[in-house]
C-alpha cells in the first residue's frame, strides 16, 4: 500500500527564518512523483512544487525547495526566508506509476505558523 | 490559467436531504476528483472520473455517488445527508495520468449537515 506520512501536526517559525516540513513516503514502485500543496485559511489548495523519482536534482521554485532523499524515502519541503503569508496548512502528496488514473495520495498535513 | 469552480463555498443542509455539489473545470481535463477534508485526516478520495460517464470509487465512497454527464462537470451527490458528512469538500482536475501532472483544485465547499 502506498503511504505518505507527515509527522509534524504543527510547526512554528519566525519571520525571515527557514523552515523544513517533513514528508516520508512508502512505495515499491520505482517511478513516482511527489507534490507539495499549500492550503491557506481560505481553503483553496495551491500547488507549490514537484519532484520526480528519476530527477537528478532537487526541485526548487523560488523560496521553496525540496530536499529529496530517495534512499530514505523522504521529500521534505524547505521554505527559505519565511513570510507571514506562508502561514497555512501544507500537504505532501504522491503519485506512483501504478496509481489508478493518476490519483494522488495525501499526507495529513502540517499547520505552519509564521510569527513576526 | 486553469479554473476549477465549485457551486457553493458554504452549504447548510438538514439530515436526510439530497445534496448536490457541483464542480466545473474549464481546461478540458480528462480526470476529475472529489475529496473530503477533515481536521487531522488530510484529504481522502471519495470518487474520481477519467471520462464522461466513467467513475471509480476512491477510499471512502460510502454514502456518496457521482455523475459526469459532460467532460467539464463532475457532481458529487449525497443521497441522504447525515451529520457525519459535515466536512470540507474539494474538487480537483488533472490533464492526464502522467506522474508529473498536477491536480488543480477548486475553492472547496464547507458543508454542514444539521
Amino acid at each position: 500500500a502506498q503511504k505518505i506520512t507527515q509527522t509534524q501536526p504543527g510547526m512554528f517559525v519566525q519571520e525571515k527564518e527557514a523552515v523544513t516540513l517533513d514528508c516520508t513516503y512508502d512505495t515499491s514502485d520505482p517511478s513516482y512523483g511527489l507534490f507539495w500543496y499549500k492550503q491557506p485559511s481560505s481553503g483553496e489548495m495551491i500547488f507549490l512544487i514537484y519532484q520526480g523519482s528519476y530527477d537528478q536534482q532537487n526541485a526548487t521554485e523560488g523560496r521553496y525547495s525540496l530536499n529529496f532523499q530517495k534512499a530514505r524515502k523522504s521529500a521534505n519541503l524547505v521554505i527559505s526566508a519565511s513570510q507571514l503569508g506562508d502561514s497555512a496548512m501544507y500537504f505532501c502528496a504522491m503519485r506512483f506509476r501504478g496509481s489508478t488514473l493518476g490519483r494522488l495520495y495525501f499526507g495529513r498535513g502540517t499547520q505552519l505558523t509564521v510569527w513576526p | 490559467d486553469v479554473k476549477v469552480t465549485q457551486s457553493s463555498r458554504y452549504l447548510v443542509k438538514r439530515t436526510g436531504e439530497k445534496v448536490f455539489l457541483e464542480c466545473v473545470q474549464d481546461m478540458d481535463h480528462e480526470n476529475m476528483f472529489w475529496y473530503r477534508q477533515d481536521p487531522g485526516l488530510g484529504l481522502r478520495l471519495i470518487y474520481f472520473s477519467y471520462d464522461v460517464k466513467m467513475k471509480e470509487k476512491g477510499d471512502i465512497p460510502e454514502g456518496y455517488s457521482v455523475s459526469r454527464e459532460k467532460k467539464e462537470r463532475f457532481s458529487l451527490i449525497l443521497e441522504s445527508a447525515s451529520t457525519n458528512q459535515t466536512s470540507m469538500y474539494l474538487c480537483a482536475s488533472s490533464l492526464d495520468f502522467n506522474s508529473a501532472s498536477e491536480q488543480f483544485f477548486g475553492p472547496g465547499t464547507r458543508l454542514t449537515v444539521l
